[in-house]
């Protein structure tokens, strides 16, 4: 595997049930990030990692909570969600915050039902 | 606040230019970045402008103007591979901020 790597790709969930989306970087790189693409709208950023902790948290309900166990893995656990989080989550890496060069997994399409 | 304007979809013929404008009102710059996205897909990387000036890059070329808020994305002798979302974003630290997107079309 290379790059950024993300499962599961598509997400069907009710709105109380508790998933995880998972997230892998082959990169070597520190900086591990969380956006929200929902559509026709701006990526928005929900998280940012650098070397395991947390150094953005951009005002996201607390159902979204994120888990960085190491520099290459990266889990957004979502717990009692409504359907207008229904969106792509997409997970970036960059090699630290000072890099400004983000590469993207392909994402994980969340519908919340 | 981040303001990050661009025009949400364009048209163009195969082999035609098409350029992509985004404005931009941030709070911060570090730079600004053109991604590519195709439906379903993750966005990649295209071209980065931290000076004023243009930067080419094959058939894709960006501006910067630091001083108007302005950048744009020329896309050349286009190719129906070329359909996709075109993203604006502007860096400041970290932190990444996007425009919504140009969901661009290539007709034959």
């Amino acid at each position: 595997e290379t790059g950024v790597t993300q499962t599961p790709r598509h997400l069907v969930m009710g709105m109380t049930n508790k998933k995880s989306l998972k997230c892998e970087q082959h990169l070597g790189h520190n900086a591990m990030y969380w956006y929200k693409q929902s559509a026709k709208k701006p990526l928005e950023l929900m998280f940012v990692y650098s070397l395991e902790e947390r150094v953005e948290n951009n005002s996201v309900p607390s159902r979204f909570s994120p888990e960085c166990p190491n520099s290459s893995h990266l889990f957004l656990h979502l717990h009692t969600l409504q359907p207008e989080d229904s969106a792509l989550y997409l997970c970036a890496s960059s090699q630290d915050t000072s890099s400004y060069e983000q590469y993207f997994g392909p994402g994980t399409r969340l519908t919340v039902t | 606040g981040q303001n990050i304007d661009q025009p949400t979809e364009m048209t163009a013929t195969e082999g035609a230019i098409v350029q992509i404008n985004c404005t931009y009102q941030t709070s911060g710059f570090n730079g600004l970045f053109w991604y590519q996205q195709h439906a379903g897909e993750a966005p990649t990387f295209l071209s980065y402008n931290v000076l004023d000036g243009l930067e080419e890059k094959g058939r894709f070329s960006s501006f910067l103007s630091r001083s108007k808020g302005y950048s744009y994305l020329l896309l050349k002798e286009l190719q129906m591979k070329d359909s996709a979302s075109y993203l604006c974003a502007v860096s400041n630290d970290y932190k990444l901020s996007f425009g919504a997107g140009t969901t661009v079309t290539v007709r034959a």
